[in-house]
């Protein structure tokens, strides 16, 4: 079975601060993770994805198998970096954690 | 194209009536998936299409939900007898899958979701 989880309800860090929202997830084949951010008031939009490594707003994720974990990361946090991020595994379909709330303090 | 769409935003009946809502997916999106949230919870799966066929049904989609795309274009989701429960929003989200070493390289793209609430 699938399972992602987010241990963190809620993150609160200082403008300038690092960031990291944690990701741990279950799947017993290759998993396929993906960060999703929600803005206030906007709809769910993918941020990153494992596959492209890539760095999106600042932030960049690295999947570690060994840990089975997918944290997001960003060296400095920014004000409007303050949202809900999801961490998510697809397989058939997508499996979501219940989030974490980012507020970035200015 | 402008993304998916989703309609009504809002949905406010009272307990026992049916809804129903719909999805537009983008075109070239075979796949369509609806989802549920409620306050402080991720989404959670409930089902989704390939074309116009039903592939997965969620262990959470009651007897209650169900949900059609005849055409493999747009979807509606109905609730019939809805209870207090069922409020919550109702998010659509569509992908492309195509062959097997094809696979959608941006996830899925999500509606602004239809909130419901029983009252």
């Amino acid at each position: 079975a699938q399972r992602v989880t987010q241990p963190e309800k809620l993150l609160s860090v200082f403008k300038g601060a690092p960031v990291e929202l944690k990701c741990n997830y279950s799947y017993s084949g290759s998993p396929e993770l993906f960060w999703y951010v929600q803005y206030s008031r906007q709809r769910l939009q993918l941020l990153l994805r494992h596959i492209s490594r890539e760095s999106i707003k600042g932030f960049t994720a690295d999947l570690n198998k060994g840990e089975t974990s997918f944290h997001l990361k960003k060296p400095f946090a920014q004000e409007e970096d303050s949202a809900m991020y999801y961490c998510a595994l697809r397989a058939q379909k997508l499996v979501f954690g219940q989030g974490t709330r980012l507020t970035i303090n200015p | 194209d402008t993304g998916v769409s989703q309609d009504p935003r809002h949905k406010i009946t009272k307990r026992g009536q049916n809804v129903t809502f719909r999805c537009d997916p983008i075109s070239e999106h075979n796949r369509l998936y609806w989802y549920r949230q409620t306050l402080g919870q991720g989404p959670e799966f409930l089902t989704y299409f390939q074309n116009e066929a039903q592939l997965e049904k969620s262990r959470l989609l009651s007897d209650r939900f169900s949900a059609e795309r005849p055409k493999g274009s747009f979807s509606t989701l109905e609730i019939q007898r809805t209870e207090q429960g069922d409020s919550a929003m109702y998010l659509c989200a569509s992908s492309r899958r195509g062959g097997a070493a094809y696979r959608s390289p941006w996830g899925y793209t999500f509606g602004s979701g239809t909130r419901l609430t029983v009252v």
